[in-house]
């Protein structure tokens, strides 16, 4: 079946700094890959996605890379706010299954100023 | 244009009750999803409805429904309460079948079972 599986958090980085969060997945045939964050109090937003190999999303100054040969799909951001502060999900969709989404467990990022 | 809108917010029942959800989806949206989210089990999907069809659902059992009415609107209803049912449930409307997985989601109704 499917699944997706990201680094536990919580990631606490000064203001400025790099980000990365790791992201692979399990799958049949050839899924979407999303990234999702929900900020406090707030729904889940999507904030990037990829339909396809080698495909880059980027938004917000955030950005990740489809990855089949190593079924990943890391989300990274240069330099980071206090407002990126939030809980970011990766998630995948199979073809198939519309708009079932089979979420990692989520990464909570803590940016201090 | 007004987002997904979920009612109510925050709601408490005791073991045993039931409980009905309601979601508005962004206008013009014809999928509107439901998904659970717990600390434990992290975000599962529950079910999908498009132009008022079931077109998926997730491995929850039978206490948990739903429909979806002409306007899109959508409910989803619990029955006989368990304490492993408190959780926030998101629902997500989505604009057209070939943008799978982009959704919009709601802030949620958080529900706690006592």
């Amino acid at each position: 079946g499917n699944s997706v599986t990201q680094m536990e958090g919580p990631v606490t980085l000064s203001e400025e700094a790099f980000l990365t969060i790791n992201c692979t997945y399990t799958a049949t045939g050839y899924p979407s890959l999303f990234w999702y964050v929900q900020y406090p109090g707030e729904g889940l937003q999507l904030l990037l996605k990829a339909t396809k190999a080698d495909d880059k999303g980027s938004n917000k100054g955030f950005e990740a890379t489809y990855r089949k040969e190593t079924t990943s799909f890391h989300l990274e951001k240069g330099s980071v706010q206090v407002s990126d502060s939030a809980v970011y999900f990766c998630a995948l969709e199979n073809k198939a299954a519309g708009n079932k989404l089979t979420f990692g467990g989520g990464t909570r990022v803590l940016v201090k100023p | 244009k007004a987002g997904v809108t979920q009612t109510p917010r925050y709601l408490i029942k005791t073991r045993g009750q039931q409980v009905t959800l309601s979601c508005s989806p962004i206008s013009g949206h014809r999928s509107v999803s439901w998904y659970q989210q717990t600390p434990g089990q992290g975000l599962q999907f529950l079910f999908e409805y498009f132009s008022e069809t079931q077109r998926n659902k997730g491995n929850f059992p039978g206490r948990f429904s739903g429909r979806q009415f002409s306007n899109s609107r959508s409910e989803m209803n619990v029955s006989t309460l368990e304490l492993g049912d408190s959780a926030l449930y998101l629902c997500a409307s989505s604009l057209a079948r070939d943008r799978p997985g982009e959704l919009f989601f709601g802030e949620g109704s958080r529900l706690t079972v006592l």
